[in-house]
């Protein structure tokens, strides 16, 4: 079980849109559209953005988007704003009801 | 709403469990579509799932832990709880409990930091 992949560092200018690449294996990203997306600023409870490759949960800006061709599964974030920096991290359901996160991409806007 | 929160020490010794407890508040720990997840996040390096608890007490785990991880839940207090043996520095991180639903990890704890050091 390795971690997916995903850039170290995407940046962008407000305003601007950008998009976090994910990539797994036939047996996690590309088997199941179970990929979900995580915000995380420091000090504080990371947080839901995206579930089951494309799903909003409420209270998620619609500035937020999901999607996922074959082994790699996309985020983006459209319109940036400042508050948008943070580390991001996708992860996906493996199979026998283990999941598998990504190395989390920082972005600077 | 339903809020976690992580406690248990912060400095655990080399060889020896680290123990942790997460308290579940606003919420039933017992509703049949929530697991109870444990992921941490070394300094420096990525998120890693450890595993997840029903309360019906099925469990999962990361096959990465060679079986040092347990995790078990008190239904009564409303808790659920990590026990990993045989710690070494690696084992060094921040610690999340979360709540896992639809297949995607949608309440966090701020976390808890474990260090391991003798």
């Amino acid at each position: 079980q390795s971690a997916l992949t995903q850039p170290a560092s995407v940046s962008g200018s407000p305003g601007q849109s950008i998009t976090i690449s994910c990539t797994g294996t036939s047996s996690d990203v590309g088997d199941f559209n179970l990929v979900s997306w995580y915000q995380l600023h420091p000090g504080k409870a990371p947080k839901l953005m995206i579930y089951e490759v494309s799903k909003r949960p409420s209270g998620v800006s619609y500035r937020f988007s999901g999607s996922k061709s074959g082994n790699t599964a996309s985020l983006t974030i459209s319109g940036l704003r400042a508050e948008d920096e943070a580390d991001y991290y996708c992860c996906s359901y493996a199979g026998g009801s283990t999941f598998v996160f990504g190395g989390g991409t920082k972005l600077t806007v | 709403q339903v809020q976690l929160q992580e406690s248990g020490p912060g400095l655990v010794k080399p060889s020896q469990t680290l123990s942790l407890t997460c308290t579940v508040s606003g919420g039933s720990i017992s509703r049949d579509e929530y697991y109870w997840s444990w992921i941490r996040q070394p300094p420096g390096k990525g998120l890693e799932w450890i595993g997840h608890i029903h309360h019906s007490g099925s469990t999962y785990y990361n096959p990465s832990l060679k079986s040092r991880g347990t995790i078990s839940v008190e239904t009564s207090k409303n808790q659920f709880f990590l026990k990993l043996s045989s710690v070494t520095a690696a084992d060094t991180a921040v610690y999340h409990c979360g709540s896992l639903k639809n297949d995607a990890f949608d309440i966090w704890g701020q976390g808890t930091v474990v260090t391991v050091s003798s």
